[in-house]
């Protein structure tokens, strides 16, 4: 059974840092991988999905990459702002088990001005 | 990617009753994914609903708890019944699209 692990839990940085939030899987056969953000109370929105053939994707001041043989990824965060105080979630798509979306358990980020 | 209008977006109601939420999708999709986020917790998917066919449960859901319908390609609704303050969660529903999933905007339920 596919297991998703996300370290830290929580992180409050003050602004203007760089930043990098980790993603674990135990299941290297996966699809792909795709990095959410998700404000309090509210859905999910989509940063980044990395492809299993592709290493990184990149979106601005974002950067995913994907190692899928050591089964890690990290979403770097540069220049961090107030605006992207969030939890941010990474969920990777199984090749099996119905292409099934398993979630880590979220990184919750605080940005200080 | 598609987009999905998903209502209510937050509701209180009172244990024993039941609430329907809706979910419409600007494109046709074949499969229509519902999850649940209890506080402080991840996404656990719900059920998986496939238009013309009965929703597929995961294991701790049941259909009588949440039921389903998918009556085309674009729209699905999940019930919770007969609910509890446990049920008190936020409730997503997703499409696959171009290889990755796309989010409703979330219900927010809680029970009194």
């Amino acid at each position: 059974k596919q297991e998703v692990t996300q370290i830290p839990a929580a992180l409050s940085v003050p602004e203007g840092e760089n930043l990098v939030l980790n993603c674990s899987f135990t299941d290297s056969a996966i699809y792909n991988l795709q990095w959410f953000r998700q404000d309090p109370g509210k859905g999910l929105t989509s940063l980044l999905l990395i492809q299993s053939s592709q290493r990184e994707q990149t979106s601005g001041r974002l950067n995913a990459s994907l190692d899928k043989s050591s089964g890690r990824s990290t979403l770097y965060i540069a220049a961090s702002q107030p605006g992207d105080s969030a939890t941010y979630l990474c969920a990777v798509r199984q090749v099996t088990a119905g292409n099934m979306l398993t979630f880590g358990g979220g990184t919750r980020l605080m940005v200080k001005p | 990617s598609a987009v999905i209008s998903q209502k209510p977006s937050r509701d209180i109601c009172q244990r024993g009753t039941s609430l329907t939420i809706q979910c419409q999708v600007d494109s046709q999709v074949t499969m229509m994914f519902w999850y649940r986020q209890q506080p402080g917790q991840s996404l656990t998917l719900i059920a998986t609903a496939n238009q013309g066919s009965e929703a597929t449960y995961e294991s701790g859901f049941v259909i009588d708890k949440f039921p389903i319908s998918r009556p085309n390609l674009t729209f699905s609704t999940l019930t919770v019944s007969n609910m509890s303050p446990e049920d008190s969660s936020i409730y997503l529903c997703s499409v696959a699209t171009g290889g990755g999933y796309t989010f409703g905007s979330g219900t927010r339920l809680t029970v009194v």
